[in-house]
């Protein structure tokens, strides 16, 4: 089982959408959360870091839910410029990086 | 600063060939690590050094070796190149105590 686990998509939205991704990690050991954004044939880029208390950023918000080792991503609002592919990432001990496979956003006109 | 650069941006090798990935990093970072991203698999991590002289295999090692000479420069060796290493290849690094990594743009091999 792949230690962390999200929808891969697509999911397609009309502009001004609000759009939610979920993932699941599965070391109940993991220290910390985050959301990278990754655009077509670009390297990763940090979005947000997550936190139990939640956190937003403009338009965006993430939660986690330790509990249920349940992390989600909410976009409010979508823009053209949001569509690209949102990797949830886990760091469970150390500096290395635990990745999903990606969710797929396409905004469209 | 330049961040993090890797060299070269694509490269096509035949089955047997080795070659050296490049990365180099301007910020001083001690954490350094080397990834490969797969279609449908995600990103996975293949060998990392949290400093100069230190280096440490992570999840996917096999057929790669690395070094760490100085700071700066953290370069990846394919020994015998195979075409089930074709990918794409990120290099990240970050402040020693810090979340926050900073990746290369890439390097995209294709073995034939």
């Amino acid at each position: 089982r792949k230690e962390v686990e999200q929808d891969p998509g697509p999911f397609n939205v009309p502009e001004g959408a609000t759009v939610a991704f979920n993932c699941t990690y599965s070391n109940s050991a993991s220290q910390s959360f985050f959301w990278y954004r990754q655009d077509c044939r670009k390297e990763p880029k940090l979005l947000m870091s997550v936190y139990s208390s939640g956190n937003e950023d403009g338009r965006f918000t993430a939660q986690l839910n330790r509990a249920s080792q349940y992390i989600s991503l909410l976009i409010r609002d979508s823009k053209l410029s949001d569509s690209a592919t949102y990797l949830c990432v886990v760091r469970v001990g150390g500096y290395a990086l635990n990745f999903g496979k990606g969710t797929s956003l396409l905004v469209t006109p | 600063n330049a961040g993090v650069t890797q060299t070269p941006k694509f490269q096509v090798l035949k089955t047997g060939q080795s070659m050296t990935l490049q990365c180099a990093q301007d910020m001083n970072h001690e954490y350094m690590s080397w990834y490969r991203q797969d279609p449908g698999m995600g990103l996975r991590l293949i060998h990392y050094s949290v400093g100069a002289g230190i280096t440490d295999q992570g999840e996917v090692p096999n057929g790669y070796n690395v070094s760490r000479s100085t700071t700066e420069d953290f370069p990846l060796r394919l020994l015998s190149a195979a075409p089930s290493q074709t990918s794409v290849y990120f290099c990240a690094s970050s402040y020693s105590g810090s979340d926050t990594q900073y990746f290369g743009p890439g390097t995209r091999l294709t073995v034939l």
